[in-house]
């Protein structure tokens, strides 16, 4: 069975900190992993990841993959308190069929005090 | 910017009805999903489809069955809704590559 584990799953920090998130997974068949911020609905795409080495950056936040240590991290740098949210790490396996499932972390509950 | 509308934001249904959950995308996405959201256990995969009339079952498919008669709306159906299905469910589109899924407000359905 596939299995994302993130940690921690909640976190408080100041406004101008930096903050890094985890997720580690076990999937047969490994396509790509892909960080969500969920506010009050629906999750919105940040980043998938592909391969191993490369940090994908847009902003403040960036991600990197390790695919022989099979985890991910999401940085945000200079926090501020519009990036309180939930963030989900999901991963992509080969199903062999027309498509594929993601299979969810419980994602890391994020609050930025002022 | 990629759209995919859920008919309702909050939906309260009665045990043992039959409940649909529409999902609309505009994005010409071949692939939708249906997800359950629930503190504690995160996004579950209940079904998807990858094609017209093509549905595949996820990870909890049971209680549930979906509906793809065109590319761009996809339901979810409750044959006989039971209290344990009261959760927040996001339905979701993707193109066939990359699957970059894009997800809708949810639907809070209560049953009582």
């Amino acid at each position: 069975e596939d299995k994302v584990v993130q940690s921690p799953l909640s976190l408080v920090v100041h406004e101008g900190d930096t903050v890094t998130l985890n997720c580690s997974y076990e999937v047969t068949n490994f396509r790509s992993l892909l960080w969500y911020k969920q506010e009050k609905k629906a999750p919105t795409f940040l980043f998938m990841l592909t391969s191993s080495g490369i940090e994908k950056k847009s902003g403040r936040l960036s991600s990197i993959l390790d695919k022989k240590e099979l985890f991910s991290i999401l940085n945000i740098t200079a926090t501020q308190t519009g990036d309180s949210a939930v963030y989900l790490c999901a991963v992509e396996a080969y199903s062999g069929g027309g498509a594929d499932g993601l299979t969810f972390g419980k994602g890391t509950h994020l609050i930025i005090q002022p | 910017d990629v759209k995919v509308t859920q008919s309702s934001r909050y939906l309260v249904k009665r045990t043992g009805e039959k409940v649909f959950l529409e999902c609309v995308q505009d994005m010409d996405h071949e692939n939708m999903f249906w997800y359950r959201q629930d503190p504690g256990l995160g996004l579950r995969l209940i079904y998807f489809s990858y094609d017209v009339k093509m549905k595949e079952k996820g990870d909890i498919p049971e209680g549930y069955s979906v509906s793809r008669e065109k590319k761009e709306r996809f339901s979810l159906i409750l044959e006989s809704a039971s209290t344990n299905q009261t959760s927040m469910y996001l339905c979701a589109s993707s193109p066939r590559t990359p699957n970059i899924q894009y997800f809708g407000a949810g639907t809070r359905l209560s049953v009582l």
